[in-house]
Parts: structure tokens; sequence; C-alpha cells
């Protein structure tokens, strides 16, 4: 089954202490890229990647680090999470002969 | 990078069509239009895609005016099932526009019986 599979969905951890939040895709897509999801401002981009090694930063790139080493995942590391970093994150990927952005489940991650 | 201006919400009835509008006025040449459907607790799911025109399919049509500076989500009779946010996102994932994207602030679409 073609899908985007992000770990973990649920996370509570402390400010400060460092965490990755997997994405895997099993759709050879060539972009890949991270939202976050925050009451009344939507989707918004972290970072994105249009292919192996090549990433760029998005809307809100702040806080958070990425790396694409291999086509199919896509970590996102917050290296000294704050409060301000709870929210809902989102991976998505998509092949470079659509525009169709296929969405993982979502990980919700408090920072205490 | 086009921004985008939707309703924040809207109220409809079973068996309506509904219309929700977004606005793009930056919108450049390359870029493409693209509505996402999102349920509470999970990840948004594409609905429809286009360029210029309209463009239809089994569950939605897309209307751009020539200018493209707006695109109207047409949902032709819907039900409860259909309650959700709406999203419009104006860019592209092709290799020469860019990966950056920017999604509207989403409309909130409430059906009732």
């Amino acid at each position: 089954e073609a899908q985007v599979t992000q770990n973990p969905r649920y996370l509570i951890t402390v400010t400060g202490k460092k965490l990755t939040v997997t994405c895997s895709q099993n759709m050879n897509h060539e972009y890949m890229s991270w939202y976050r999801q925050d009451p009344g401002l939507g989707l918004r981009q972290i970072y994105y990647s249009m292919n192996v090694e090549v990433t760029d930063k998005g809307d809100v790139p702040e806080g958070y680090k990425v790396s694409r080493k291999e086509k199919r995942n896509f970590p996102l590391i917050l290296e000294s999470p704050s409060p301000n970093q709870t929210s809902l994150y989102f991976c998505a990927s998509s092949p470079t002969s659509t525009g169709e952005l296929f969405f993982g489940e979502g990980s919700r991650l408090t920072v205490l | 990078l086009a921004k985008t201006t939707q309703p924040i919400s809207m109220d409809s009835y079973e068996g309506q069509e509904v219309n929700i509008t977004c606005s793009h006025n930056n919108i450049a040449t390359n870029d493409y239009i693209t509505w996402y459907q999102q349920f509470p607790s999970q990840g948004p799911r594409f609905i429809i895609q286009g360029y210029k025109t309209k463009v239809t399919n089994e569950v939605a049509s897309l209307f751009i005016p020539a200018d493209r500076k707006s695109s109207t989500l047409s949902l032709p009779r819907v039900s409860l099932s259909d309650t959700a946010v709406y999203y419009c996102l104006v860019g592209g994932t092709r290799r020469n526009q860019g990966g950056k994207l920017i999604f509207g602030q989403g409309t909130e679409l409430s059906v009732k019986p």
C-alpha cells in the first residue's frame, strides 16, 4: 500500500531534549516536505526537499533541521525543543510528474 | 510566492452545492492551484488540481477565471461526510517550480442535515 509513515504519532517531551520525528514514503517520490499545523494558522511549511541531499527552508524553519540521505526518508529534527514547538506535524511527499501531495497521519508533539 | 485567502468557515445543508472561493492575487505563471480536504486527526487529502479554466473529477469541480487571481472549488450535493476543512494551495512541486508551498488558512465547512 502506498503511504507516508510518520513516527512517533504522539510524543510528550521536555524543553531542550533533542528529538527526531521520522518520515518514510514507499512511493519513490522525489519531493518531501514537513508542515506544522496550529489552530487558526492552517498548515505552514517547515522544510522541503526536492531530492536526495537537496533541502531548503519553508516558511517557518527556525528551530528545526532536516536531512535527506535516502530518497524514502526525511526526518525532522528538533535539536532543543521549546514549548512554542508544541504542534501537530505532517510529512508529505509528491512525485515530480504531478503536484499531488500525499500526507502522513501526523505526529502530535507536546513540549513541556 | 502567492498568498492565499479563503473564508474561515461556511455552513451548508445536505444535498446543496457548495462553492468555496480562494483568492491568490500574486499567483505566478507556473503556479498550479490545488485543493485538499482534511478531516480531524488526519492528514490532508488531495481533491483536485488545475491551471486554468475548469477541471472536473468524480468528487469536485474547480473553476479558474482567465486572470487566475482566484479559484472556486465546487462540491455538488454535499453530504454530512463532506464536513471537513478545505485548503487551497498555490504553487507546485515540479522540479522547475521550486518546492516552497503556502497553504491558505483553510475553510471549515459544516454540513447540516
